[in-house]
């Protein structure tokens, strides 16, 4: 069964500061996207990272993927208020019967003046 | 606004009461997705629909019906449900099941069970 885990769960960050949120999953898989959510909204998507060392940036946010660690990393560059939201990391394994997403438990992101 | 389209915004119902929930999109997605998703939780995915065909049921109780009367619309028929079923339902799409490209989520349909 595929696990995928975050960390830090929570993070609190003074704006100006930078920060890496860590998404690890557990079995073999090159497809892992990430989500934003504000409080009572849907989910927008932010990346889709499809092979080993993908890089994509957009404004503050960069994410990686590295398929050999397992490991996705979403680094966050000089935080300002607006990022304030709760990032999830999703991992599809690729099963035979399609697309069908496992999500990190998400880390809520807080920005403070 | 976002292209997936879920009403009520809102329900609240009985235990005994019978609601649908509604979800829509116009994007020409062949692959449309049930999410439940508790307060501070990651959403859990209930259904997965591909060419209006059930292809996905992730052991959900029978007092949760999906439908997918064509390939732009998806509803959830509810009955019987219990408190513990109160949580934010989310709708996705994709342009097909195997496909790399992300799920577009709606804004959801926030449920509370008397």
């Amino acid at each position: 069964e595929l696990k995928v885990e975050q960390n830090p769960l929570f993070l609190s960050m003074q704006e100006g500061k930078n920060y890496t949120i860590y998404c690890n999953y557990s079995t073999t898989s090159d497809r892992l996207y990430w989500y934003r959510q504000d409080p009572g909204k849907s989910l927008e998507s932010l990346f889709v990272l499809l092979s080993n060392g993908a890089v994509k940036q957009e404004g503050r946010l960069m994410a990686s993927l590295d398929t050999k660690a397992r490991l996705s990393t979403l680094h966050i560059t000089a935080a300002v208020h607006d990022l304030s939201a709760t990032y999830f990391c999703a991992v599809d394994p690729l099963m035979e019967y399609g697309n069908k997403l496992v999500f990190g438990a998400g880390t809520i992101l807080r920005v403070k003046s | 606004d976002t292209e997936v389209t879920q009403t009520p915004k809102h329900l609240v119902m009985g235990m005994t009461n019978k609601k649908s929930l509604k979800c829509e999109q116009h994007m020409g997605h062949r692959a449309m997705y049930w999410y439940k998703q508790k307060a501070k939780k990651p959403p859990e995915l209930m259904f997965v629909y591909s060419y209006e065909k059930l292809s996905i049921n992730e052991s959900v109780p029978s007092r949760f019906s999906p439908e997918c009367p064509n390939s732009s619309l998806l509803n959830l028929h509810l009955h019987a449900l219990q408190p513990e079923d109160s949580a934010l339902y989310l709708c996705a799409s994709s342009l097909g099941l195997y496909s790399n490209q992300p799920q577009h989520f709606g804004d959801g349909t926030r449920l509370s069970i008397l």
